[in-house]
């Protein structure tokens, strides 16, 4: 069935540091790819998505691109911040239902 | 952007009472919602599909008669714990399909004493 794989954490990381949290999806047919953001103690915010191929989600200094080729969407941020500190997530939809499959979640602590 | 609601935020009750949550679309109307639950440190676990005027759709291991469900409306979706145990102490989640996106309630806290 289909699945999303993430890098485990936590990632801890100083200030301005660059991020990359690895993502790599299995899937039948064409799916979207979402990441989530859930800050403590609170529910799940949509941090950026793409529904095809070649496509770059971005939000808030956050990016990533749908690589079909390499069942990948990874997150990069060039200089985090300590209030990115949270839990991040990654998902995958599969065509024709709304169901999201999650990842794990990775643990992100920036220090000032 | 979408706008989910929950309620309450938390709840703590004792060991064979039943607990109600609401979940809200505040500016777009969810013909599908959905329930999750999450333990400390871990994934979202969908509990169940919500499909107004429609019977839930429930992942496998989810006891249906514990877990009711309940989309009276295309902006309200209920999830009542019935007969609540400290085992059923969690943070439960739920999300409003509005368009290609899930949106996410805040959660609710359910501790059971």
């Amino acid at each position: 069935g289909d699945s999303v794989t993430q890098m485990e954490g936590p990632v801890t990381l100083s200030e301005e540091a660059f991020l990359t949290i690895n993502c790599t999806y299995t899937a039948t047919g064409y799916p979207s790819l979402f990441w989530y953001v859930q800050y403590p103690g609170e529910g799940l915010q949509l941090l950026l998505k793409a529904t095809k191929a070649d496509d770059k989600g971005s939000n808030k200094g956050f990016e990533a691109t749908y690589r079909k080729e390499t069942t990948s969407f990874h997150l990069e941020k060039g200089s985090v911040q300590v209030s990115d500190s949270a839990v991040y997530f990654c998902a995958l939809r599969s065509g024709g239902y709304n169901k999201l499959i999650f990842g794990a979640g990775t643990r992100l602590a920036v220090h000032p | 952007g979408a706008v989910v609601s929950q309620h309450p935020s938390w709840v703590i009750c004792k060991s064979g009472t039943s607990v109600k949550i609401e979940c809200r679309s505040l500016d777009f109307q969810a013909t599908t919602m959905f329930w999750y639950r999450q333990f400390p440190k871990q994934s979202l676990m969908l509990m169940a599909t919500s499909n107004e005027g429609s019977k839930a759709t429930y992942e496998q291991g989810v006891e249906k008669d514990k877990f009711l469900i309940n989309h009276a409306s295309l902006t309200l979706s209920t999830l009542t714990v019935t007969s609540a145990h400290p085992e059923d102490s969690s943070f439960y989640i739920c999300s409003a399909q509005g368009g290609e996106t899930q949106y996410f309630g805040p959660g609710t806290r359910l501790l059971v004493l």
